[in-house]
């Protein structure tokens, strides 16, 4: 089992739809996460930190399950330019950071 | 823009031979990562530098090697180096401590390395 799961997609969705990712995550003893979106051939950008109690930023919802072992990220009322690869983030013991493969999203007009 | 700096931006090698990445921190960060991410696939952990000394290492064998200056600039370097190193290598800096976990790195644009 690969320590942090995404489903790679791509999700090819209509502007103005919701869209939803999961991230699964092998450790437990994990102690942050994060999701980071990645533009084609540009570096991973900070997207939000991702936090037990749900933390919401715009059109943007990121939820952690700690019993479950999975984090999610919810993108309400898509534009154009959301369309990138989202990739989930775990940081576990001794600083080891894990992404996960991304997430591929297309907003279509 | 991140402040991150990395160079060069891209290089061609040859099997066998050996390489040397660079990346400048963003003003202020103590701690620098680096990761390889091959076409398709996510960034994948390959050590990380914090005050100088490597703490935290990822999946790689030992002729991927780093150092870290006093002004917190990092250097990765690649030895014998094989076709499946062709890659991006992205630095990435960040603020850490003891205390703070969730702290956010930012990336560099990275060093597209190909190997032939």
């Amino acid at each position: 089992r690969k320590e942090v799961e995404q489903d790679p997609g791509p999700f090819n969705v209509p502007e103005g739809a919701t869209v939803a990712f999961n991230c699964t995550y092998s450790n437990s003893a994990s102690q942050s996460f994060f999701w980071y979106r990645q533009d084609c051939r540009k570096e991973p950008k900070l997207l939000m930190s991702v936090y037990s109690s749900g933390n919401e930023d715009g059109r943007f919802t990121a939820q952690l399950n700690r019993a479950s072992q999975y984090i999610s990220l919810l993108i309400r009322d898509s534009k154009l330019s959301d369309s990138a690869t989202y990739l989930c983030v775990v940081r576990g013991g001794y600083q080891k950071v894990t992404f996960g493969t991304g997430t591929k999203l297309q907003v279509i007009p | 823009e991140t402040g991150v700096t990395q160079s060069p931006t891209h290089l061609i090698k040859t099997r066998g031979q050996q390489v040397t990445l660079r990346c400048s921190s963003q003003s202020g960060h103590n701690t620098v990562s680096w990761y390889q991410q091959a076409l398709g696939q996510g960034p994948q952990f390959i050590f990380q530098y914090y005050r100088e000394e490597e703490n935290g290492r990822g999946n790689f064998p030992p002729r991927f090697s780093g150092l870290q200056f006093p002004n917190y600039s990092s250097e990765l370097n690649v030895n014998a180096l094989e076709l499946d190193d062709s890659a991006l290598y992205l630095c990435a800096s960040s603020l850490d401590s003891a205390q703070v976990i969730n702290t956010e790195a930012f990336f560099g644009q990275g060093t597209r390395l190909t190997v032939v």
